[in-house]
């Protein structure tokens, strides 16, 4: 069965740093991975996401992601955090063996102090 | 265009009633899910619809929970004797629905909150 795992329910970084949330999965089979964005009172909205081919996945609001397979790991980073990216984030993983359901880790809440 | 739509926001009831929480997906849109997320958790999937059947239910937790797509765009959760333990936001999403489904980008709405006294 396939899991996701995210290391820190709650990070906080300041104003200009490098945000890094991590992510770990397990598959048996190659995954589809997926960030989200949850802001307060709002919908999940997509990030990015890796099916195949280029394992650096660029995103919006300057996030991106690399997957590396010989890690288990899809961690998400932004160079320079802004006060807007406060928010909490989910990493999710399908499969082929998964069917259609998206399986989230339990979120990590972004802290971005001035 | 308009996103994924849900109602009601929130919907507060006593244990042992019956409630519908209904999802209009986003127009064209042929897939079709349902997520519940505990506080302090990431969202569970309960069922998928393609147009009108339901695909994979796997995810419903008891036979008090049942989900509807009549016509193949709105969607009505309905949940049966109600417990405490159902309390959660019952989030929707839809995606296009057109092949390669597992990679498709699924858009969510805003959830509703239930809360189960």
């Amino acid at each position: 069965a396939q899991s996701v795992t995210q290391l820190g329910s709650h990070v906080s970084v300041s104003e200009g740093a490098l945000v890094l949330l991590r992510c770990n999965y397990s598959s048996s089979v190659p995954p589809y991975l997926f960030w989200y964005v949850q802001y307060p009172n709002q919908g999940l909205q997509l990030l990015l996401k890796y099916t195949t081919g280029a394992t650096l996945v660029k995103g919006i609001n300057g996030f991106e992601a690399e997957f590396k397979k010989s890690e288990t790991s899809f961690h998400l980073t932004k160079p320079s955090a802004h006060m807007s990216d406060a928010a909490e984030y989910f990493c999710a993983v399908s499969d082929i063996n998964s069917g259609y359901a998206l399986n989230f880790g339990k979120g990590t809440s972004l802290l971005v102090t001035p | 265009g308009a996103g994924v739509s849900q109602t009601p926001s929130n919907k507060v009831t006593e244990k042992g009633k019956y409630v519908e929480l209904r999802c209009d997906p986003i127009s064209g849109h042929t897939a079709l899910y349902w997520y519940r997320q505990s506080l302090g958790q990431g969202p569970e999937f309960l069922i998928y619809f393609q147009g009108t059947g339901a695909a994979d239910d796997s995810g419903l937790p008891n036979d008090r929970f049942f989900a509807v797509r009549p016509e193949g765009s709105v969607s009505t959760l309905k949940i049966q004797r109600t417990e405490r333990g159902d309390s959660a936001v019952y989030l929707c999403a839809s995606s296009l629905g057109v092949g390669g489904l597992i990679q498709e980008t699924q858009y969510f709405g805003p959830g509703t909150r239930l809360l189960v006294l």
